[in-house]
């Protein structure tokens, strides 16, 4: 089946640092999307991706849908205590009868004060 | 105006039972879903269902069973409940039919099974 190979797994980084985080495989996806999760919530839709190339911020928070359609990556930066969480891409292609999303493994940030 | 609720947020039970998680969703979405998150955080899809079709992940026990009394609800049962089936389970809704409708996701329910 598809899989999303998303790295890191971890980060721990000082409050006012930037994050880089990506996702990659070997299936080509139409829609790139960006989760949060906090603690004892579900995850939280951050960022979409429609268009191969496509770069989109929201704040702080910049992501972008590889030219290849097989990757994206999210920045974050001048990271604060609140943007601890666990981050997960998600890609889809949408063809006939497939609406499924793929899910990475996730990016466990740390911020540290 | 949760868009997605999922009811208990925290069940705990012994193996053998028989118990129910509750999902309702208030976008207007016309596909719900299951997936189950394990202790590493990994996000599994379990069901997707929208009112034409049922689609389950084959690795999923038959012990699982979706249940939808209307678009607004999907409900997951899950009989003779075993060890391994304690995780955080999460409901989610999309619009299918527009094809940039991206996953809202519950809270989640977590399960503990003793």
């Amino acid at each position: 089946g598809q899989q999303l190979n998303q790295s890191p797994q971890s980060m721990f980084i000082q409050e006012g640092e930037d994050v880089s985080m990506n996702c990659t495989s070997s299936s080509i996806f139409n829609t790139w999307l960006w989760y949060k999760q906090d603690p004892g919530e579900g995850p939280v839709l951050l960022i979409a991706l429609y268009k191969a190339g496509e770069l989109t911020s929201n704040g702080r928070l910049t992501a972008q849908f590889g030219i290849t359609r097989k990757d994206s990556f999210l920045n974050i930066s001048a990271s604060i205590p609140s943007d601890v969480g666990i981050y997960f891409c998600a890609a889809r292609y949408s063809g006939a009868g497939s609406y499924q999303l793929t899910f990475g493994k996730g990016t466990k940030l740390s911020v540290i004060p | 105006d949760t868009a997605v609720s999922q009811t208990p947020k925290y069940l705990v039970t012994q193996m053998g039972n028989d118990k129910s998680i509750k999902c309702e969703q208030n976008l207007g979405h016309d596909t719900m879903y299951w997936y189950k998150q394990d202790s590493k955080k990994f996000l599994k899809i379990m069901f997707s269902y929208n009112n034409k079709e049922l689609i389950i992940n084959e690795t999923v026990p038959n012990r699982f069973s979706p249940k939808s009394p209307d678009k607004a609800h999907l409900n997951l049962h899950i009989n003779s409940l075993e060890l391994g089936d304690s995780a955080v389970y999460f409901c989610a809704s999309s619009q299918v039919s527009s094809p940039n409708s991206p996953l809202h996701f519950g809270n989640g329910t977590r399960l503990t099974v003793t």
